[in-house]
């Protein structure tokens, strides 16, 4: 196992309701990026934290917001939920500025939004 | 065009076949080449990384040209329990350009 954990494991909300989902990184990890993974297709990077501010972000909407702890954990919160946001929701970890950076995945939060 | 794009598959090949997945991408810029396996219903996990000189993992091997942007990955002696979809992935680099862009897989069944 990665030890990277992520809490709920699943989740269901409604259209405009609001989500929040955890992640904890792996130890010795100081970098959490997210990814959405809609069924059938890959991993698609949302955005990544390190040192407690967004690093990088890719093309999601500002509904997709985050925060980093200083025991390097994160959040993503989902604002405004749509239908299209369910989707297995993956956090991944990993030390930032190594080459070849490896990013470890969590067993990811499966959200269903009706 | 995707910025990875990958074999649709899926592949169904009998114990002890040799498999090869291709991928390409579009970002010359790109510094790193993973290849990750996904089980159905889990998360990613890293299966190895790619370098320029190509490298060799027991029966897995994977290869990079980068004047092609082209990046393989070949099962030799194919096993029932290799069963899965195999993502190939791409770094801009570490810091501040350190996401991963993933292919949409490549599903691999192995029957006996």
């Amino acid at each position: 196992e990665t030890g990277v954990t992520q809490s709920p494991t699943h989740l269901i909300k409604t259209r405009g309701q609001q989500v929040t989902l955890r992640c904890s990184s792996q130890s010795g990890h100081n970098t959490v990026s997210w990814y959405q993974q809609a069924l059938g297709q890959g991993p698609q990077f949302i955005f990544q934290y390190y040192r407690e501010e967004e690093n990088g972000r890719g093309n999601f909407p500002p509904r997709f917001s985050g925060l980093q702890f200083p025991n390097y954990s994160s959040e993503l919160n989902v604002n405004a939920l749509e239908l299209d946001d369910s989707a297995l929701y993956l956090c991944a970890s990993s030390l930032f500025g190594v080459f070849q950076e490896t990013q470890y995945f969590g067993p990811g939060t499966r959200l269903l939004v009706l | 065009r995707k910025e990875v794009e990958q074999d649709p598959g899926p592949f169904n090949v009998p114990e002890g076949a040799t498999v090869a997945f291709n991928c390409t991408y579009s970002n010359s810029a790109s510094q790193s080449f993973f290849w990750y396996r996904q089980d159905c219903r889990k998360e990613p996990k890293l299966l190895m990384s790619v370098y320029s000189s190509g490298n060799e993992d027991g029966r897995f091997t994977a290869q990079l040209n980068r004047a092609s942007q082209y990046i393989s990955l070949l099962i030799r002696d194919s096993k029932l329990s290799d069963s899965a979809t195999y993502l190939c992935v791409v770094n801009m680099g570490g810091g501040s350009q350190g996401n991963l862009i993933f292919g949409k897989g490549t599903k691999l069944s192995v029957k006996p």
